[in-house]
């Protein structure tokens, strides 16, 4: 089956630091990738949209200069958290699929990172 | 404001018994409804959906009952498996927006011996 992988699986990192988290679609091509993130013991909120070679769509409350996405290739979208600050602690997790008309089961997802901003 | 809601965090079931599983939704805009399983350390991945214009849909031991007068859906295993304890999450689409899900916050299911 389709499988998604992200990297790292968990980060630390200091307080105005960034930090980088890759996902890739490891065996096939995935023309729309979406960033979730998962507050404790609340839902998985969608956070973005992106395509393949285009700008990332953000949910409303979703600032963008925060929250870089990168989808260069057909195989990996870059999620960056500027300028981290401890509220920005949370599970992201991303998906991918191989069309924004799929069938909603198309749609993968990753093992998720937990980021932990001290 | 939490659109699609889980109220049980928590489920334990013996096994060979029927797990069922509720879930409430407040946008009469959805149309389309989904479950997924997510195991430890694992991305969530599919496991049955519903349309709104059916009010069940059944693959093998599983099967989602939508009550759309209520906003109301339910996934019932039978029988349940050790294999099926894991955190399950409803999901809801809108029309026009094929993939943008609006999930619950899931319900873990322990299906003991």
């Amino acid at each position: 089956g389709a499988v998604v992988s992200q990297h790292p699986s968990r980060v630390i990192c200091k307080s105005g630091t960034s930090v980088k988290i890759e996902c890739r679609s490891l065996d096939f091509q995935a023309t729309t990738m979406f960033w979730y993130r998962q507050f404790p013991k609340q839902s998985l909120m969608l956070m973005a949209t992106s395509n393949e070679g285009s700008k990332a769509t953000y949910e409303q409350g979703v600032e963008k200069d925060k929250f870089l996405i990168n989808h260069a290739s057909l195989t990996l979208s870059t999620l960056t958290v500027t300028s981290a600050h401890p509220e920005d602690s949370s599970f992201y997790i991303c998906s991918a699929s191989v069309g924004l008309d799929s069938y909603q089961e198309t749609q993968y997802f990753g093992p998720g990172t937990r980021l932990l901003v001290l | 404001d939490q659109q699609v809601k889980q109220n049980s965090p928590s489920l334990s079931v013996q096994e060979g018994r029927i797990s069922i599983l509720n879930c409430d939704y407040t946008n009469s805009m959805f149309d389309y409804f989904l479950w997924y399983k997510k195991y430890p350390a694992e991305g969530p991945t599919f496991l049955i959906s519903i349309s709104s214009i059916k009010d069940k849909n059944e693959d093998g031991r599983f099967t989602v009952f939508l009550n759309k007068s209520a906003k109301h859906l339910s996934l019932h295993i039978v029988p349940s498996q050790p294999g099926d304890s894991a955190v399950y999450f409803c999901a809801a689409t809108v029309p026009g927006t094929a993939s943008k899900l609006t999930f619950g916050t899931g319900t873990r299911l322990q299906v003991t011996l």
